[in-house]
């Protein structure tokens, strides 16, 4: 079966810091990845997505960029984070090819002071 | 574009009652696919329901039902005899196929609030 890990689980940055998530997937070849988020009391935003090594597609202009070095690993990334980056992470995956679901990991909760 | 409303931003129900969350979309595919998350406390979103839009049979799992409507662009939730474990946050989410990958958008979600 497949499973999806996410990490760090939480996260306290000050604000200028660098920022890395990492997200795996297991049990599945050739995922389309994704990065969402979620600020306080709003709904999810997609942030970026992939369909294979190397091929990123940005959602929404910001302070944060996404790569995918290897076929199910995602990683989320910033030089420099603002107070605004707060909020809680998600990564998703699903199959290739068709309208599949998506299944979400466990999140990572972002806190930028 | 895509939009999701859930109008419901909070319901609060007492234990065993009925509760219906409702989700109106809007898009101009014709080919479209709709679900519904809950997000509990711990914040990962589990995966409830998908439908596709040459469907409109609706659904009954368990105490959970879903009606899809698609001249009303609905696709409405119903949990039976609600219980304390049903308290959540639940998203529905729209998804067309746009430039070979999936993007879902979601509704601002309600939250379920099941008193004892």
């Amino acid at each position: 079966s497949q499973t999806i890990h996410q990490w760090p689980a939480t996260l306290v940055q000050p604000v200028g810091s660098p920022l890395s998530l990492e997200c795996t997937v297991e049990g599945t070849s050739n995922p389309n990845l994704y990065w969402y988020r979620q600020a306080a009391g709003r709904g999810l935003q997609l942030l970026f997505y992939s369909v294979g090594i190397g091929q990123i597609s940005s959602e929404v202009p910001q302070n944060l960029s996404a790569s995918r070095p290897q076929d199910r690993q995602f990683i989320l990334s910033s030089k420099k984070l603002l107070l605004s980056d707060s909020g809680f992470y998600l990564c998703a995956w699903n199959a290739a090819g068709g309208a599949d679901t998506q299944y979400f990991g466990p999140g990572t909760r972002l806190t930028v002071l | 574009a895509q939009k999701v409303t859930q109008a419901q931003t909070e319901i609060s129900v007492v234990e065993k009652e009925d509760v219906t969350l409702d989700c109106v979309y809007e898009t101009r595919d014709t080919t479209y696919y709709l679900f519904w998350y809950k997000q509990p406390p711990s914040g990962e979103l589990v995966f409830l329901i998908r439908r596709n839009s040459f469907d409109e049979q609706n659904e009954i799992s368990g105490r959970y039902s879903w009606n899809f409507q698609k001249s009303t662009s609905s696709f409405n939730f119903t949990i039976t005899a609600s219980q304390v474990v049903d308290s959540a946050v639940y998203f529905c989410a729209l998804m067309v196929r746009e430039g070979g990958a999936d993007g879902l958008t979601f509704g601002k979600g309600t939250h379920l609030i099941i008193q004892p």
